[in-house]
């Protein structure tokens, strides 16, 4: 069993509806979880984090966690085709600054 | 503020190499990580440095190594390359670590031929 574990997709939506792209992790242990969005050929870029139980919102994206469940969640409203990316889902493992990937959702938003 | 630099950008080597890479992390940030990314297996994680030592390590070979100099800079070899270790290594840095706010820098794209 991978560590995290995110479908790789495509995810395909058109343009303003609701992306919802979704991530498991095995390490019940885990404490912080994150949600980067790396672009074709480029670095990956940070777009929200969760500690807590429940939903954090920041603009567009909502994230979602459930610890009992071991299950994280990043919903786009209003997708763009911007938006078009990969979005890796990381938790925080055991030691420093070790974050521990998925390999990542692809979403295509279209126009 | 400048992001994290890394270089070289792109690199071509052959097999039993060795290959040296850069990162200077963000003005202020302590703290720099290296990560290999391949279509594979994604994002896996190498080491992390703070203040100049080494705090945590991914599972690769003895024959990934790093450092990290007084002024936060870091520089990751690879000895004896084989055709696997073609990759995109990553560098982030972050303020102290341990909270996983990193901020990753281009990369430097690796082939071994």
């Amino acid at each position: 069993q991978k560590e995290v574990e995110q479908n790789s997709g495509p995810l395909s939506v058109p343009e303003g509806a609701i992306a919802s792209l979704n991530c498991t992790y095995s390490d019940r242990g885990s404490q912080s979880f994150f949600w980067y969005r790396q672009y074709s050929g480029k670095s990956p870029e940070l777009i929200m984090f969760i500690y807590s139980n429940g939903d954090k919102e920041d603009g567009r994206f909502t994230a979602q966690l459930n610890k009992a469940s071991q299950y994280v969640s990043l919903l786009i409203r209003d997708s763009q085709p911007s938006d078009s990316a990969t979005y890796l889902c990381a938790v925080m493992g055991t030691g420093f600054q070790k974050l521990v990937f998925g390999t990542g959702t692809r979403l295509l938003v279209s126009p | 503020k400048a992001g994290v630099t890394q270089t070289p950008r792109y690199l071509i080597k052959t097999r039993g190499q060795q290959v040296t890479l850069s990162c200077s992390p963000i003005s202020g940030h302590r703290s720099v990580s290296w990560y290999q990314q391949t279509p594979g297996q994604g994002l896996q994680f190498l080491f992390e440095y703070f203040s100049e030592t080494q705090r945590n390590k991914g599972n690769f070979p003895g024959r990934f190594s790093g450092r990290q100099f007084s002024n936060s800079r870091s520089e990751m070899n690879v000895s004896t390359l084989e055709l696997g270790d073609s990759a995109l290594y990553l560098c982030a840095s972050s303020l102290e670590g341990g909270i996983g706010e990193l901020f990753f820098g281009e990369g430097s794209r690796l082939t071994v031929l």
